[in-house]
């Protein structure tokens, strides 16, 4: 079974500074998303990266996938009060697309 | 943007009871899934149903749960005699093709007393 572990769990951060978020994963993927989801709410689909070395971009987050290293990042750029929300990653068997497997999340609090 | 909507959002019943939990994927999606977390966990996968059948199902998902494609667009998930630990959050998902993105719904908060 695939494994997935996030870390940090929790993330306090000041605004303004950058951190990674780290998603490792335990047998082969080719497929890592990240979520986000805020409190009570459903999970927003933020990246899919789909191929070793994808590296995408969206305002102040940037996701990246090393399928040899199986390891995925989420870089936070300057953060902002906004970012707060629990964030994970999921990654998917190889062959066998019919199921999430996902990180236990990071809930990340940006302070003002 | 077509989205999966679910019904109800919040659910309350009593230990032993049974219930439904209800999701409309996105119509040209032919692959279905339900998710379930547990308050403060992660995401855990319990079933995934195509071509009307389960294609996959996780130990979870045992003879108390069970799935349905009444018609050609709900998707519900069954749980016969509700337990305390059944008390989560439960995700509808959908994808047009088995190794395509996975929509998520907006959850059914089961509270199960």
């Amino acid at each position: 079974e695939l494994k997935v572990e996030q870390n940090p769990l929790f993330l306090s951060m000041q605004e303004g500074k950058n951190y990674t978020i780290y998603c490792n994963y335990s047998t082969t993927s080719d497929r890592l998303y990240w979520y986000r989801q805020d409190p009570g709410k459903s999970l927003e689909s933020l990246f899919v990266l789909l191929s070793n070395g994808a590296v995408k971009q969206e305002g102040r987050l940037m996701a990246s996938l090393d399928t040899k290293a199986r390891l995925s990042t989420l870089h936070i750029t300057a953060a902002v009060h906004d970012l707060s929300a629990t964030y994970f990653c999921a990654a998917q068997v190889r062959y066998n697309f019919n199921k999430f497997y996902f990180g236990s999340g990071t809930k990340l609090n940006v302070k003002p | 943007e077509p989205e999966v909507t679910q019904t109800p959002s919040h659910q309350v019943t009593q230990m032993g009871q049974e219930v439904i939990l209800r999701c409309v994927p996105i119509s040209n999606h032919l692959y279905f899934y339900w998710y379930r977390q547990i308050l403060g966990q992660k995401v855990e996968f319990l079933v995934s149903f195509y071509n009307n059948e389960i294609s996959e199902k996780s130990e979870i998902f045992d003879d108390q749960f069970s799935v349905e494609r009444p018609d050609g667009s709900n998707f519900t998930l069954k749980i016969r005699s509700t337990k305390l630990e059944d008390s989560a959050m439960y995700f509808c998902a959908s994808s047009r093709q088995e190794d395509y993105e996975q929509y998520f719904g907006p959850g059914t908060r089961l509270t199960v007393t």
